[in-house]
């Protein structure tokens, strides 16, 4: 069964820093592209990043480009999101996903919360 | 970037009923869509991709269809399960985008 379990959302001020992490398990992590999703309160999904199976190929949303850096570690099955001056527009649900653009499998999401 | 919009924002539907939902792109995708199912509090789920294919243990009371710019989410006969808020999302090209979504919800 796959599991991705996501941590390190939290409250952190604007203009702040934070890294999120996935924690996969039940399917080979090293041969999947990776995503992260979010969902900030009462709206849909938004697509944050994206990253190929050896880290070599990333992508982001215009938003973010610059401020966030996807990344993945295979040996560990985990993928990162680290995120830099953030801002209140980046609350948010932080979803872990399977997939490059069919997002096949959801974790259960981490809460960032920028704020004052 | 492709903007997808969804149409109604949201139904209401009697258990038994026929619902449609809708779905366009401002260009077109060919059948690179997809659609997914949330419920209140949890993480979407991905139920139709490709445009028509059901993923593996998505009831058969689903079906999409619809190809190029305008995309068509149907339950045949929906069930007290399937009231939720549902999400397509076109995976043609970069940046990936999602639709506003439809919820729908029991009359």
């Amino acid at each position: 069964e796959v599991q991705l379990v996501e941590s390190g959302g939290g409250l952190v001020q604007p203009g702040g820093s934070l890294r999120v992490s996935c924690a996969a398990s039940g399917f080979t992590f090293s041969n999947s592209w990776m995503s992260w999703v979010r969902q900030a309160p009462g709206k849909g999904p938004e697509w944050v990043a994206s990253i190929k199976q050896d880290g070599t190929d990333k992508y982001y949303v215009d938003s973010v480009k610059g401020r966030f850096t996807i990344s993945r570690d295979n040996a560990k099955k985990s993928l990162y999101l680290q995120m830099n001056s953030l801002r209140a527009e980046d609350t948010a649900v932080y979803y872990c996903t399977t997939g490059g653009g069919n997002f096949g499998n959801w974790g259960q999401g981490t809460l960032v919360t920028v704020s004052s | 970037d492709i903007q997808m919009t969804q149409s109604p924002s949201s139904l209401s539907a009697s258990v038994g009923d026929r619902v449609t939902i809708t779905c366009r792109a401002t260009q077109s995708i060919t059948t690179n869509l997809i659609w997914y199912q949330q419920k209140v509090g949890k993480a979407p789920k991905f139920l139709i991709y490709a445009a028509s294919s059901l993923q593996r243990g998505v009831p058969s009371r689903f079906a999409g269809s619809g190809s190029g710019t305008d995309f068509t989410l149907t339950i045949s006969s929906v069930q007290p399960e399937d009231f939720a808020t549902y999400y397509c999302q076109q995976n043609n090209s970069m940046p990936r985008t999602f639709g506003g979504g439809t919820t729908v919800e029991i009359k």
